[in-house]
């Protein structure tokens, strides 16, 4: 069975404030994606990394895919109240052969105050 | 282009009634996933169709089942409704792009169970 563990589970910071969100495992992943979800919304798809070591940025976040494809961040710089929201990592089976299985963090509830 | 649709958005059930849930996928999207999501266990992978042949399952019990149609659109159904089946009920559509599976997901159909 393989488990996503993500810290920390919640984090009220200021506004400007940076942070960073972690996502290990002792499992390879094919893939390693991270989702924001709101309140009464599913959740949306923020980045897909999926080469060991890759590094994305989107605007104000980075997304960084470890080189063992075990482990990712996320970090947000300068963190505005509009990024407050559930963030969650998913990693994609490496056997690809998923179908459509994601595994879950139990994700981190970030609050931004203004 | 329209998104994933769920309906019911929300439903109230009382223990031992059953549940059918639909989903509409994505245009074009013939792989449809669907997720049990709750403050303690997070997000749980359920079971995921493709062309009307289920390709995967998760761990739960035979309550929980599903369909798809030819027109790609599913559906769930859990029958004997427990009071631990209350959750946000996730929908999924999914293509295979730039090496990895991508979900999109829909709002939900948010289930309590009295």
């Amino acid at each position: 069975t393989q488990l996503l563990e993500q810290s920390p589970q919640f984090l009220s910071i200021q506004e400007g404030e940076n942070l960073t969100v972690y996502c290990n495992s002792s499992s390879v992943f094919s893939s390693l994606q991270w989702y924001r979800q709101e309140p009464g919304e599913g959740p949306v798809l923020l980045v897909t990394v999926v080469t060991g070591g890759e590094v994305k940025k989107l605007k104000r976040l980075t997304f960084q895919f470890g080189d063992a494809r075990k482990d990712s961040s996320l970090h947000i710089t300068a963190a505005q109240p509009g990024d407050t929201g559930l963030y969650l990592c998913a990693g994609e089976d490496y056997e690809g052969t998923s179908y459509g299985k994601l595994t879950f963090g139990q994700g981190t509830i970030l609050t931004v105050h203004p | 282009k329209a998104g994933v649709t769920q309906t019911p958005r929300y439903l109230i059930k009382t223990r031992g009634q059953q549940v059918t849930l639909s989903c509409s996928p994505i245009s074009g999207h013939r792989s449809v996933s669907w997720y049990q999501q709750t403050p303690g266990q997070g997000l749980q992978f359920l079971f995921e169709y493709f062309s009307e042949t289920q390709r995967n399952k998760g761990n739960f019990p035979g309550r929980f089942s599903g369909r798809q149609f030819s027109n790609s659109r599913s559906e769930m159904n859990v029958s004997t409704l427990e009071l631990g089946d209350s959750a946000l009920y996730l929908c999924a559509s999914s293509f295979q792009g730039g090496g990895a599976n991508v979900l999109t997901f829909g709002a939900g159909s948010r289930l309590t169970v009295l």
